[in-house]
């Protein structure tokens, strides 16, 4: 059974940059969330995706923006890249049940983005 | 505001010794609680969570964490600790039944010296 997998491992890109990263989400999982973990610190929410729509934002501006797929796979883009952006970025995965509740996230390994 | 808060930003502990990392919360309602560990240059491995139910929760690798109301804690615990658990561990928070939005605690460093 496949976990989440995320792509690329990891990225270099420099100021102004566009970047687009992707997951696909654990076998029998149909909404996807993506985290911000600067370095030395704890996860941040960005965004959940679920039945290809944002469903839940988390406090980060619209240069981030993303994507689900109708396979459940997700993409994460960054416009306009800033220093700031560098960071670990993961992906969880999870399965709402019955319209109603999501039980347990599971992380993906994550990509590393180096903005320079 | 919805926060945890890990106190102990390093601990060190020999091997063979006790373990517990605090981890303590704000928020409105009982949220549900998890523990998550992350070795380094990894994700996010899974190690327990709390919904309802038995206030002490046994985990994955001989972990467990016991959920106490009334102090908004939900400290992690280990009775005794192996090199292989230095890592990074991180307290996170979700809303009950809308697990997709955690918010985390800073984490804490473990080092386990031999």
């Amino acid at each position: 059974d496949a976990g989440v997998t995320q792509s690329p491992t990891h990225l270099i890109k420099t100021r102004g940059q566009q970047v687009t990263l992707r997951c696909s989400p654990k076998s029998g999982h149909d909404t996807v969330s993506w985290y911000q973990q600067a370095l030395g610190q704890g996860p941040q929410f960005i965004f959940q995706y679920y039945e290809e729509e944002e469903r839940q934002r988390g406090n980060f501006p619209d240069r981030f923006s993303g994507h689900q797929f109708p396979n459940y796979s997700s993409e994460l883009n960054v416009n306009a890249l800033l220093l700031g952006d560098s960071a670990l970025y993961l992906c969880a995965s999870s399965l709402e049940v019955a319209g109603e509740y999501q039980e347990t996230q599971y992380f993906g390994p994550g990509t590393r983005l180096l903005v320079l | 505001a919805q926060s945890v808060t890990q106190p102990d930003i390093h601990i060190t502990v020999s091997e063979g010794a006790s373990l517990e990392l605090r981890c303590n919360y704000s928020y409105g309602a009982t949220p549900y609680l998890f523990w998550y560990v992350q070795s380094p240059g990894q994700g996010l491995q899974l190690l327990l969570k709390y919904f309802s139910g038995d206030t002490l929760v046994q985990g994955i690798k001989g972990f467990e964490a016991e959920f106490k109301r009334s102090q908004s804690s939900f400290n992690l615990r280990k009775p005794s600790v192996h090199w292989s658990d230095a890592a990074e561990y991180f307290c996170a928070v979700g809303a009950p039944g809308n697990t997709g939005k955690l918010i985390f605690g800073q984490g804490t460093t473990l080092q386990v010296k031999p």
